[in-house]
């Protein structure tokens, strides 16, 4: 079955450093790609979404991600973290290759440290 | 702005019993989607409607029943209740193709005992 991988079920950034969360697909085709962020007891929110127009994506709150077919990865990336930004990311994707319906990967939280 | 509104918001209940959840949307969305989520295990898909009067299985749906009498709403049952069912379920609309994202409510915290 096709699936969604994301690297590091937990990480930790210093406030104002890089943060970089790891996204991988499988797929042979080139699926639709979102992130999305999930704060502490709520529902999830589209961060950014990948449909094939540009491969640098750029989403809210000064996240962006980039779009590598050659090494089917999807990661997301801001250059310099505030304490708001500590929360659960996840990745997802979607295409005929996946039935057509969202799959998530086991997502990521994020901790930053002041 | 209401969006994706569940019902309830938290629910304890025994081993055997039964309940429904319901998901309620107001932006006319043809696909909705019913959704738990594990630590460690992201979100998987249970249940899923391409429109009214229609359903789906998803990934994990044993032990799960949904109806979509009406567009907007999206209802998950629970005829038997199991401690493995204790988890957090979402639900989610999206108005249809595969590249459109889905609108997330906030969530229904169920415990079994």
């Amino acid at each position: 079955a096709q699936s969604v991988t994301q690297l590091g079920s937990h990480v930790s950034v210093s406030e104002g450093a890089l943060v970089l969360l790891r996204c991988n697909y499988s797929s042979s085709v080139p699926p639709y790609l979102f992130w999305y962020v999930q704060y502490p007891n709520q529902g999830l929110q589209l961060l950014l979404k990948y449909t094939s127009a540009a491969t640098l994506v750029k989403g809210i709150n000064g996240f962006e991600a980039e779009f590598k077919k050659s090494e089917t990865s999807f990661h997301l990336t801001k250059p310099s973290a505030h304490m708001s930004d500590a929360a659960e990311y996840f990745c997802a994707v979607s295409g005929e290759e996946y039935g057509n319906k969202l799959v998530f990967g086991a997502g990521t939280i994020l901790r930053v440290k002041s | 702005n209401a969006g994706v509104t569940q019902t309830p918001k938290f629910r304890v209940l025994k081993t055997g019993q039964s309940m429904t959840l319901l998901c309620a949307q107001d932006m006319n969305h043809e696909y909705m989607y019913w959704y738990r989520q594990d630590p460690g295990m992201g979100l998987r898909l249970i249940h899923y409607s391409v429109g009214e009067g229609t359903t789906a299985k998803g990934e994990v749906p044993d032990g799960y029943n949904v109806s979509r009498l009406k567009k907007q709403n999206f209802l998950l049952g629970l005829e038997s209740a199991a401690p493995s069912q204790t988890s957090v379920y979402f639900c989610a609309s999206s108005p249809g193709s595969s590249n459109s994202p889905l609108h997330f409510g906030n969530g229904t915290r169920l415990t079994v005992t």
